[in-house]
Parts: structure tokens; C-alpha cells; sequence
């Protein structure tokens, strides 16, 4: 079975500093790879997803994320964060036959200092 | 395109009734649907996945006779939870694909309080 660990709970940084949130995952063959963004009380918000090819990602908002398999890794990356870009993070994984039915990480909570 | 629509985003019910959800694909037709369920700062686990016109599959520890999932057309799930308790309280979100190896796409949530 595959599974996500997303190792950071909180994180904070300031505005305009780069950003980084860590996703590894387990999973037997090539995985789907996803990015949500969840607000307080909202939905989920798909940032990006990596399903093959360039395993540099490009999505919303000014992130993006890389594949990494010799790692497990898929982390998100944002080069000047924004006030609005405080929020809950999720890094899901499908498996392939059901690249729609996710596994989700635990979440980083992102905090931004003005 | 590609969107999914829950209804409603929030309820408040009495214990020991139940309340039903609804999860709409508005532009596409979704063979299969899943249902999440997210507690309190605390990540999205996967309940069930439902396939137009036939049983849903639960996950393992979901209750099947509490969480009533029907699938009845392609682009309607509907999620019952019965004799609701204040521990059933929690954030329930579906998502819905077409089918097969492509992306599902997730509704806004319902907000679940049983008092």
C-alpha cells in the first residue's frame, strides 16, 4: 500500500523568503503525485501533479515541485512567498489503476511573518 | 470544466438522526467517486470509493451500515451518515474522476456537527 510523510507539522517563514515543503512517499511502482491547498474551513485546492515526463512540475500560485524517485521525494517549492499563501498543505499520492483515489500526508501548516 | 459540487457545505444535526450529503460532477460524467473524511487539523482518510450503479467499497474500520454511499447515476453520490453521534462530527469531502488512471476532482466539503 502506498503512503505519504510529509515530515514538517508547522512551518513559518517570512514573506518573500523561498519556501520548500517536504513530501516522500512509498509506493511499489511510478505513483501520482499531487500538491493540495486547503484554507481554514475550505475545500482542496489542487497546486500541481505529476503523473509522467518532466519531473519538474510546474502549478498555481508560483509553485511548483520536483519528482525525485531516487529519493521518494516530491517536494514544493515557491522562489517569494506571499501573506495569502498561509495554509495547510497536503502532498497525496495515487496508485496507478486508481490514480484518482488518494492517499494524503499528514499536512504542513504554513505560517507567514509579515 | 470539471467540477464537483457538495451540498451542503455545512450542517448542524441532533444525535441519533441522520443527514445526507450530496456530491455532484456538474460537467463531466464521473464513473467513480470518493468519499473523505478530515478531522480537526488533521489529515483527509479515505472512506469509501463508489462506482455508478454498483456497492461501494469501504476502507477498512469504516462502517458500511453508518455510512451509507450511493452511486445511483453518473454524475450523483450521496453519502448517509445515519443515527448520527457528536463523534461522527468532522469535514466529509468527495472527489469524483471520469474513471481509470485520471484525476479526481474534489468538492468544497461538508461540515458535519452533531449536538
Amino acid at each position: 500500500a502506498q503512503s505519504v510523510t510529509q515530515p514538517d507539522i508547522h512551518i513559518t517563514v517570512s514573506e518573500g523568503a523561498s519556501l520548500e515543503l517536504r513530501c516522500n512517499y512509498s509506493y511499489g511502482a511510478t505513483p501520482y503525485l499531487f500538491w493540495y491547498v486547503q484554507s481554514p474551513g475550505q475545500g482542496l485546492q489542487l497546486l500541481l501533479k505529476y503523473f509522467s515526463g518532466d519531473t519538474l512540475v510546474q502549478g498555481i500560485k508560483g509553485f511548483e515541485a520536483e519528482f525525485k524517485r531516487s529519493q521518494s521525494s516530491f517536494n514544493l517549492r515557491k522562489p517569494s512567498v506571499h501573506w495569502s499563501d498561509a495554509a495547510e498543505y497536503f502532498c497525496a499520492v495515487g496508485a496507478t489503476g486508481g490514480g484518482n483515489k488518494l492517499t494524503f500526508g499528514t499536512g504542513t501548516q504554513l505560517k507567514v511573518e509579515l | 470544466g470539471a467540477v464537483v459540487s457538495q451540498h451542503p457545505s455545512w450542517v448542524i444535526c441532533k444525535s441519533g438522526t441522520s443527514v445526507k450529503i450530496e456530491c455532484r460532477s456538474l460537467d463531466f460524467q464521473a464513473t467513480t467517486m470518493f468519499w473523505y473524511r478530515q478531522f480537526p487539523k488533521q489529515s483527509l482518510m479515505l472512506m469509501a470509493t463508489s462506482n455508478e450503479g454498483s456497492k461501494a467499497t469501504y476502507e477498512q474500520g469504516v462502517e458500511k451500515d453508518k455510512f451509507l454511499i450511493n452511486h445511483a447515476s453518473l454524475t450523483l453520490s450521496t453519502l448517509t451518515v445515519t443515527s448520527a453521534h457528536p463523534e461522527d462530527s468532522s469535514f466529509y469531502i468527495c472527489s469524483a474522476s471520469v474513471g481509470g488512471n485520471t484525476e479526481a476532482f474534489f468538492g468544497q466539503g461538508t461540515r458535519l456537527t452533531v449536538v
